[in-house]
């Protein structure tokens, strides 16, 4: 059905507590994303999968750390959230990771950090 | 400094109008472009890629890429109710493996009817 799924689509956290975002992709594509879109910043890029435990940091990591361990299978985990890292997170992927493919893009996960 | 700049931020364009959009990289090694659409409260999808000078037309929607200017531009021809989204653009390194997009602010296209 060439989808990316993400759950949750909204979440609310404490600063200082835990948090994981989950994406999932039905497209048995290789690469994977972590993007994050704030008003003024647009998409900035947290994290890249190439495939299973092939991890790669993007231009804003810090904070961040991802899980990969089955290929349609993606995390995001914020270590003691922090309230600046509220934002709308998007994860995406692509067949290969070649500058010729388009991303996929899920719906997003608002997350809000008091 | 933003490495793709978009203009105009917002658009406002009457139905069945041409919405012109541009881009620019400050980047040289970004020679690879794509165009994405965002509706409200969906991920961006994406329309279309560019990767040569000239023009690439896929339906309602033009391209135009000038490598030596870095410049390239969106139109979209008769436009519709559901053309109203933010608009990305996003540019790569030619050879740029599995690195990810650098996005534009985007500009927020609004049609009226």
């Amino acid at each position: 059905d060439m989808k990316v799924t993400q759950m949750p689509r909204y979440l609310i956290k404490r600063m200082g507590e835990n948090v994981l975002l989950e994406c999932g992709q039905d497209m048995s594509h290789e690469t994977m994303y972590w993007y994050r879109q704030d008003p003024g910043l647009g998409l900035q890029l947290i994290y890249i999968s190439y495939d299973v435990d092939s991890n790669s940091e993007g231009d804003i990591p810090k904070g961040y750390r991802v899980s990969r361990k089955k290929r349609e299978h993606f995390s995001l985990i914020l270590d003691s959230a922090k309230t600046n890292q509220t934002s709308v997170y998007f994860c995406a992927s692509s067949l290969e990771g070649h500058v010729n493919e388009r991303l996929f893009f899920g719906h997003g996960t608002k997350l809000s950090v008091l | 400094q933003q490495k793709v700049q978009q203009s105009p931020e917002s658009l406002s364009v009457p139905e069945g109008g041409m919405a012109s959009l541009n881009c620019t990289s400050s980047d040289r090694n970004f020679q690879y472009f794509w165009w994405y659409r965002q509706h409200s409260g969906e991920g961006p999808k994406a329309l279309m890629s560019i990767f040569s000078d000239g023009d690439k037309k896929e339906g309602r929607f033009t391209a135009h890429l000038n490598k030596a200017s870095l410049h390239v531009s969106l139109h979209i021809r008769d436009s519709q109710p559901s053309d109203s989204a933010l608009y990305f653009c996003a540019a790569s390194e030619p050879n740029n493996y599995a690195q990810g997009l650098t996005f534009g602010l985007g500009t927020r296209v609004s049609v009226f009817p």
